[in-house]
């Protein structure tokens, strides 16, 4: 039973346009959420976070919105770059011990 | 350079043949665990240690085994490895079990034949 899922496998997305990567969860207990960001061949790497207690947080590019009557969380990167092509992966807290992970979203940043 | 290690990157053996892939982080985490990573089925928790010798089992810790002797090592043990263990495998640290942030090795991609 997957608890967090990310319906899209991939995403294609122009330069300088908005990305949005969306991620849907099952539990209400979970405390905390990430956002993961994977080039090939290398581990996953922290981007960004939010609290279950708060709805937006921003760094930079990046801003995490949170829907929690919805079970809803959605990345946003603003303007994407081709660095950006990745897969990110979302994931979840639950208490302090467990992470659970979506199954990644593939993003392209074409010119 | 603060990093997570992991030996080797690439494996490739035999059925019932016992191995061990190694994880080693700088940074004096506390808290360190195991993933393997599969498609359609995202990041899937083996192990984790809080600190030395204190480990507890993930979601997946059928067939794996692990120890936590040192505070910068965590091995991943399969005494007897079947073809269902063939994945990319991640080790992780965070600095303390509350921490959030978790800081992944590069993977290691085992096939079992």
């Amino acid at each position: 039973d997957q608890q967090v899922k990310q319906n899209s496998p991939s995403l294609s997305v122009q330069e300088g346009r908005i990305s949005i990567l969306n991620c849907d969860y099952t539990n209400s207990m979970f405390d905390y959420f990430l956002w993961y960001k994977k080039y090939p061949a290398e581990g996953p790497t922290f981007l960004i976070s939010i609290s279950s207690i708060k709805d937006k947080n921003e760094d930079g590019r990046f801003t995490v919105f949170l829907n929690k009557s919805a079970k809803h969380l959605s990345l946003h990167i603003v303007p994407s770059q081709p660095g950006d092509s990745a897969v990110y992966f979302c994931a979840a807290l639950l208490g302090v011990d467990k992470l659970i992970f979506g199954t990644g979203t593939r993003l392209q940043v074409f010119p | 350079e603060a990093q997570v290690t992991q030996n080797p990157r690439y494996l490739i053996t035999v059925t019932g043949k016992k191995l061990t892939v190694t994880c080693s982080q700088n940074m004096n985490h506390e808290y360190m665990s195991w993933y393997r990573q599969d498609p359609g089925l995202g990041l899937r928790q083996i192990y984790y240690s809080m600190n030395v010798e204190v480990t507890d089992k993930g979601d997946v810790p059928e067939g794996y085994k692990v120890s936590r002797k040192e505070k910068r090592n965590f091995p991943l043990i399969l005494e007897s490895p079947s073809p269902n263990q063939t994945s990319l495998y991640f080790c992780a640290s965070k600095l303390q079990q509350v921490s959030y942030e978790q800081y992944f090795g590069p993977g290691t991609r085992l096939t079992v034949t």
